[in-house]
């Protein structure tokens, strides 16, 4: 099946740096990839829908100046924690949506851990 | 706003033992429904979908589920679970337009003991 290539699948850093996660589409081509976030024991909530040459479209109470997302390629999205705080530290996850008629597919990214010290 | 509940956070059973997780959803509308499933140390791989039709839905593995919409449920069931089904299990809804913005329960996680 389609894979979803992300990373790095944990990173460490200190307050004040920025991290950038990548998201890749191996073999197929992702017009839209989604970034997610999850905290311990909570649901996946959605950050932003990411089109192909376009902006991101953020999620309420998501701050678009402190998470960066670039979809540049069919293939590649980036995310990048911009001066990265305690609080941002989470477990953030790409999708990657295959569309075709009667044949829509999402394919997920294995995630990454970030710890901000 | 729209949200997804799954009553259990953590479920032990024994191998062969009947399975049932819960799942309900806040909006009225039409939906979509979903249940993944996360194994350890792998992606999130989509284990069933409802998008119309039968409301009774089969997927991989041996799970089914059944859309209720007059109880606003989506249950993951399988008859005799396997210790190779341990696993974190998510259901996720979204408003029609397919696989557009999910919005996901919490997780249940499931640990099958041989």
């Amino acid at each position: 099946g389609a894979v979803v290539s992300q990373h790095p699948s944990r990173v460490i850093c200190k307050s004040g740096t920025s991290v950038k996660i990548e998201c890749r589409s191996l073999d197929f081509q992702a017009t839209t990839m989604f970034w997610y976030r999850q905290f311990p024991k909570q649901s996946l909530m959605l950050m932003a829908t990411s089109n192909e040459g376009s902006k991101a479209t953020y999620e309420q109470g998501v701050e678009k100046d402190k998470f960066l997302i670039n979809h540049a390629s069919l293939t590649l999205s980036t995310l990048t924690v911009t001066s990265a705080h305690p609080e941002d530290s989470s477990f953030y996850i790409c999708s990657a949506r295959v569309a075709g008629q009667n044949n829509e597919k999402l394919f997920f990214g294995s995630g990454t851990q970030l710890s901000v010290l | 706003a729209q949200s997804v509940s799954q009553h259990n956070h953590h479920v032990i059973l024994s191998e062969a033992a009947s399975l049932e997780l819960g799942c309900n959803y806040s909006y009225g509308g039409t939906v979509n429904l979903f249940w993944y499933v996360q194994y350890p140390g792998q992606h999130l791989q989509l284990l069933l979908k409802y998008f119309s039709g039968d409301p009774l839905v089969k997927g991989i593995k041996g799970f089914e589920a059944e859309f209720i919409k007059s109880k606003f449920s989506f249950n993951l069931r399988k008859p005799s679970v396997q210790w190779s089904d341990t696993a974190e299990y998510f259901c996720a809804v979204n408003r029609g337009g397919g696989y557009n913005k999910l919005i996901f329960g919490a997780g249940t996680r499931l640990a099958v003991h041989p």
